[in-house]
């Protein structure tokens, strides 16, 4: 089945500083992916959708400019936290269509938990 | 961000027995999918519903999409320690744009 891969799958980093999250697609190819933040014990909510070859869209309230997306080929999309802060510490999952099923279904990353101190 | 009402919140229930599991919308919705995710993981599709009435099934899980197309209903029979975990319904509201809304989740917990 399709397969969505994250990297890393935790990460600690030191206020101030940025981290970068990788998702890719293992075994089809993906135009368009999904980056949604958790926190614990809530839901996932959408923060922008990753367009291979044009900017990526932002839901409302979500920085652009603090999440740097970039769809680099059809199977990678990187998510690029910017002077994180504590307070971005959350669990960041992405997900991806497989052209293959049905293309409401989407298929998610295993996650990447950020702690930032 | 705009989320779907999940019932009940959490529940314990005894291993074998049936469960149900709700999430409700004020909007339309023309998709509805559930999905389960463990501690630590990214969520696992466990069934997807594209039409107003379908009724779904996928091994002890049966879904239904609510003929108003405002919910969506979840059952898993005969429940075993393994079913433990968050189940989100997920809906679509304009078809093609591959966009979720996700449920508030149910947290369920099963005992042996």
């Amino acid at each position: 089945g399709a397969v969505v891969s994250q990297h890393p799958s935790r990460v600690i980093c030191k206020s101030g500083t940025s981290v970068k999250i990788e998702c890719r697609s293992l075994d089809f190819q993906a135009t368009t992916m999904f980056w949604y933040r958790q926190f614990p014990k809530q839901s996932l909510m959408l923060m922008a959708t990753s367009n291979e070859g044009s900017k990526a869209t932002y839901e409302q309230g979500v920085e652009k400019d603090k999440f740097l997306i970039n769809h680099a080929s059809l199977t990678l999309s990187t998510l690029t936290v910017t002077s994180a802060h504590p307070e971005d510490s959350s669990f960041y999952i992405c997900s991806a269509p497989p052209p293959s099923v049905r293309q409401e279904t989407q298929y998610f990353g295993p996650g990447t938990r950020l702690l930032v101190l | 961000g705009q989320q779907l009402n999940q019932s009940p919140q959490s529940m314990f229930i005894q291993e074998g027995e049936d469960v149900s599991m709700n999430c409700t919308s004020s909007s339309i919705f023309n998709t509805w999918l559930w999905y389960k995710q463990d501690p630590g993981e990214g969520p696992v599709l466990l069934i997807a519903l594209y039409k107003a009435g379908e009724l779904t099934s996928n091994g002890r899980l049966t879904a239904q999409f609510g003929i108003t197309r405002k919910d969506s209903f979840l059952n898993i029979s005969a429940s075993i320690p393994s079913d433990v975990g968050i189940y989100f319904c997920a809906g679509q509201r304009i078809t093609g744009t591959y966009k979720y809304i996700f449920g508030t989740g149910t947290r369920l917990k099963v005992l042996a």
